[in-house]
């Protein structure tokens, strides 16, 4: 089955732990995102690749770093420098950068700081 | 202010009711509209999109954009309890490639 695909699905995370979360597509795509959703804030972006090793910050990008060492795969670690990491993290990939409408989003991943 | 207000309810409707749900925008450079459904702890699926001014429909979902008052709309017709879930609205502009700006999204209840 294609799809994207995010572990783990709940994560706990004492502070001042850095920790990584997991994002894989084999959709072939070669945009890759990562949104935060927090409850009356909607998804808001953090980070976001067009091709393999690049990468652009979003809107909120402090705290956070990602790396795209493989087109199928985009990780997201979260830093000890995140002030409020508790939420729903979501990985999202499009064909292309330039394709307005078909981001296809990941199951995500529930993180939860101690 | 947001670039994008969506109320957030929540909206809570008998089965067969018909549903609207609202964004108003202020940033005049989008032009692609979509509409995204969220189930409880899932990821968004793309439910419709729509490119500038005009109507779309599908099924019992119709996609509704009105670039002169910078307000879309989503109505959904015979709704059923299967229908409950948050709704996000998105939009893009023409030049910032696949960046979404998305609405807080709408929590819809359906009972039967």
């Amino acid at each position: 089955d294609g799809g994207i695909t995010q572990s783990p699905k709940y994560l706990f995370r004492k502070e001042g732990q850095n920790v990584t979360l997991s994002c894989e597509q084999n959709l072939n795509h070669d945009a890759m995102y990562w949104y935060r959703q927090d409850p009356g804030q909607g998804l808001r972006l953090i980070y976001y690749s067009q091709i393999v090793n690049d990468f652009q910050k979003g809107d909120i990008a402090e705290g956070y770093s990602v790396s795209r060492e493989k087109k199928e795969s985009f990780p997201l670690t979260v830093t000890s420098a995140q002030k409020n990491p508790t939420a729903f993290y979501l990985c999202a990939s499009s064909i292309h950068p330039s394709s307005k409408y078909t981001q296809y989003f990941g199951p995500g991943t529930r993180l939860t700081v101690l | 202010q947001k670039e994008v207000e969506q109320d957030p309810g929540p909206l809570s409707v008998p089965e067969g009711a018909i549903v609207s749900l609202n964004c108003t925008y202020s940033n005049s450079a989008f032009q692609y509209f979509m509409w995204y459904r969220q189930y409880s702890r899932k990821g968004p699926e793309l439910l419709m999109y729509t490119y500038s001014s005009g109507n779309k429909e599908d099924g019992r979902f119709t996609a509704q954009v009105d670039k002169s008052s910078k307000y879309i709309s989503l109505f959904i017709r015979d709704s059923q309890p299967s229908d409950s879930a948050t709704y996000l609205c998105a939009m893009v502009e023409e030049t910032s490639g696949s960046r979404l700006t998305f609405g807080e999204g709408t929590q819809l209840t359906v009972n039967p």
